[in-house]
């Protein structure tokens, strides 16, 4: 069965700072990994999507990279700000005849003025 | 484009109770699914649509009915609400070429029952 897991599940910075979220699963059979935002009360917003055969995707100041090999996933976000404030869930698509996402519990990020 | 939509966006049910939540896109796209989103346990998959006549169980399917007659709708029917079933719903829509599936999310449904 594929388990996701994000550290840190929070984390607090001043804005400005450049800073890295991670996120691993269990089982590197993967056809791809998606970051989402989820502000709150809020739905998800899809950020970069990396299919299985890419190692990183850039958009503005988010860079995410994905390892298979080791099943490990970060998004780097670049000179934070306080609107990046928000909870940050990464999912994979496990594979199989279906297409289900396996979700992360998330990281809650806040950026402090 | 609206997007994904859901309905209602807050809803309170006494136990046993019936209820449709509902969903739609329009996008054109194929894939459509329910996730329900829970403190400390993230977004488990209750059902999904790979199209319109098409339906799956997810993770979590106890409960809780689905049927897709449209490539647009994609309601979940609660039978006999349970307190367990308090939880944040929401509703996906992607493409269905697997590798660029990137899921659309609608805002919620915030569902509590007494």
């Amino acid at each position: 069965k594929q388990e996701v897991t994000q550290i840190p599940a929070a984390l607090s910075v001043p804005e400005g700072e450049n800073l890295v979220l991670n996120c691993s699963f269990t089982d590197s059979a993967i056809y791809n990994l998606q970051w989402f935002r989820q502000d709150p009360g809020k739905g998800l917003t899809s950020l970069l999507l990396i299919q299985s055969s890419q190692r990183e995707q850039t958009s503005g100041r988010l860079n995410a990279s994905l390892d298979k090999s080791s099943g490990r996933s970060t998004l780097y976000i670049a000179a934070s700000q306080p609107g990046d404030s928000a909870t940050y869930l990464c999912a994979v698509d496990r594979g199989g005849s279906n297409y289900k996402l396996t979700f992360g519990k998330g990281t809650l990020l806040t950026v402090n003025p | 484009n609206a997007g994904v939509t859901q309905t209602p966006k807050f809803q309170v049910l006494k136990t046993g109770q019936s209820m449709t939540l509902q969903c739609a896109q329009d996008m054109n796209h194929e894939y459509m699914s329910w996730y329900r989103q829970d403190p400390g346990m993230g977004l488990r998959l209750i059902h999904y649509s790979v199209g319109a006549g098409i339906t799956d169980q997810g993770e979590v399917p106890n409960g809780y009915n689905v049927s897709r007659s449209t490539t647009e709708d994609f309601p979940l029917r609660l039978l006999s609400a349970a307190p367990s079933q308090t939880s944040v719903y929401f509703c996906a829509s992607s493409r269905g070429q697997r590798s660029y599936n990137e899921q659309f999310f609608g805002p919620g449904t915030r569902l509590t029952v007494l």
